[in-house]
C-alpha cells in the first residue's frame, strides 16, 4: 500500500538554525498538508497547499515557516531561525481529493530537537 | 481551542469485549469526522470516517455513530484485539473549508489478554 514518508525521523538542530524537514507523498495524491504535535498535546494543523499554492494556514504557521514542492515527488516544510518551542513531531499527510470520503494519509513524523 | 475533545485518556479493555471511545465537538459546521489509532513511533493510521449525512458506518469490527444533535461520536471495537492497543484520534473537518483536521487529544487504549 502506498504510504506518506518523511525524512529525517529525528533532527536535531541548534536554535536560530534553519530546519527543512521532507516529506514525499502518496504518488497521485494532490493536496498536502503538515501538521506538528508537540510533546504530551493534540495534532495541531500548520498548512494545507493545493496546486502549488497555500490554500490555508493556521496560527501557528507565521512567516518563520514556509512550505514548497520543489518537484514532481517531495514537500518540504522550512523553519528559519528555530525557537525551542518549535520542538515538536511534525506530520506531512496528502489526500488524493478533497472532500468526505477522502482522507488524508499521514507519514510516520520527523521528531525535531531544537537544542 | 476545544472544538474536539476526548474527555478519557485513557481505557483498559479485556480482550474479545467491545471497546467504546468517544469524542465530543463544538463546531456545528464540522460535517466530516474520523477516527485515527497512532501506535508509537508512527504517523496516525486513519481507520474510518462518517459523513454528517449519517449516523452510522461500519467497516469490519469497527463501527463510528454520529449523533449530530449532541454533537458527539463514538467508535466501537467489537472484538477487541491486543494488537488494538494504540492510541485513538477522533478528527473533524468542514467540508465546506479547506478540510484541515481538527485533532481531539487521544485516548490510550489497552486492551488486556
Amino acid at each position: 500500500e502506498p504510504e506518506v514518508t518523511q525524512t529525517p525521523s529525528h533532527q536535531v538542530t541548534q536554535m536560530g538554525q534553519e530546519v527543512i524537514l521532507r516529506c514525499v507523498p502518496i504518488s497521485n495524491h494532490l493536496y498536502f498538508y503538515w501538521y506538528r504535535q508537540i510533546l504530551g498535546q493534540k495534532v495541531e494543523f500548520l498548512v494545507s497547499f493545493y496546486n502549488n499554492e497555500i490554500s490555508e494556514k493556521s496560527e501557528i504557521f507565521d512567516d518563520q515557516f514556509s512550505v514548497e514542492r520543489p518537484d514532481g515527488s517531495n514537500f518540504t516544510l522550512k523553519i528559519r531561525s528555530t525557537k525551542l518551542e518549535d520542538s515538536a513531531m511534525y506530520f506531512c499527510a496528502s489526500s488524493k481529493l478533497q472532500g468526505a470520503g477522502q482522507p488524508q494519509h499521514f507519514g510516520d513524523g520527523t521528531r525535531l530537537s531544537i537544542l | 481551542d476545544q472544538q474536539v475533545k476526548q474527555n478519557s485518556p485513557s481505557l483498559s479493555v479485556q480482550e474479545g469485549r467491545i471497546s467504546i471511545l468517544n469524542c465530543d465537538y463544538t463546531n456545528s459546521m464540522f460535517d466530516y469526522f474520523l477516527w485515527y489509532k497512532k501506535y508509537p513511533a508512527e504517523g496516525p493510521t486513519f481507520l474510518i470516517s462518517i459523513s454528517s449525512i449519517k449516523d452510522k458506518n461500519e467497516d469490519g469490527r469497527f463501527t463510528v455513530f454520529l449523533n449530530k444533535s449532541a454533537k458527539h461520536l463514538s467508535l466501537h471495537i467489537v472484538p477487541s484485539q491486543p494488537g488494538d492497543s494504540a492510541v485513538y484520534f477522533c478528527a473533524a473537518s468542514s467540508t465546506s473549508g479547506t478540510y484541515k483536521y481538527i485533532f481531539g487529544t487521544g485516548t490510550r487504549l489497552k486492551v488486556l489478554a
